[in-house]
């Protein structure tokens, strides 16, 4: 069975400061990683995608992985109160199109 | 605008009732999946779809139905068998290889039992 594991929060975090989200995955064959945020009520949107070991920056977002480790992260710099939200992690390890496992979610919220 | 829409935004279900959740796409994919998401949970997949006329159930199908005649459409039937179906549903598409194209989401049918 793949698992990818997420802290469920809350993560309280001051506003202005880095926020730090971090996700485990259980198959060493995994592929593609990708960070949704998802606020209350509304359907995910993708904010992140990483393929390769290192990190991806995008504007206040970064991601890194570490495939060896098995672990992606994704760091929200300059944290505004807009962040707000519950962030998934997902995982595609192959094997076509349900190949995609999501993490249960971080709550994040950031304080003013 | 490319996109997907789900409807209705909420909708309710009598005892014993089958309901359909309607999936529209018009971003040309080949990929639609159908999710369900609970309170402080992840997203689960019920059933995807690779391709017209072909589908495949996914992790909690059982109580579900689907059909795929066109590729912009993926209804998405909640059966009386299904005895909890209290839930978010989420459609999402994509190219039928996801590892480079993440799945792109609707906004979601919010389902209550009456």
């Amino acid at each position: 069975q793949k698992e990818v594991e997420q802290n469920s929060g809350p993560l309280s975090v001051p506003e202005g400061a880095i926020a730090s989200l971090n996700c485990t995955y259980s198959d060493r064959v995994s592929q593609s990683f990708f960070w949704y945020r998802q606020y209350s009520g509304k359907s995910p949107e993708l904010i992140m995608s990483i393929y390769s070991n290192g990190d991806k920056e995008d504007g206040r977002f970064t991601a890194q992985l570490n495939k060896a480790s098995q672990y992606v992260s994704l760091l929200i710099r300059d944290s505004q109160p807009s962040d707000s939200a519950t962030y998934l992690c997902a995982v595609y390890s192959g094997g076509g199109a349900d190949g995609l496992t999501f993490g249960k979610g971080t709550h994040l919220i950031i304080q003013p | 605008d490319g996109g997907i829409t789900q409807s209705p935004k909420y909708l309710f279900r009598k005892e014993g009732q089958n309901v359909t959740l309607s999936c529209e796409q018009n971003l040309n994919h080949d990929a639609m999946y159908w999710y369900r998401q609970d309170p402080g949970q992840g997203l689960r997949l019920i059933y995807y779809s690779q391709i017209v006329n072909d589908f495949q159930k996914g992790d909690i199908a059982e109580g579900y139905s689907v059909s795929r005649e066109k590729k912009e459409s993926f209804p998405l039937t909640v059966t009386s068998a299904q005895k909890n179906p209290t839930a978010f549903y989420l459609c999402a598409s994509s190219i039928p290889d996801p590892s480079n194209q993440p799945q792109h989401f609707g906004d979601g049918t919010r389902l209550s039992i009456l």
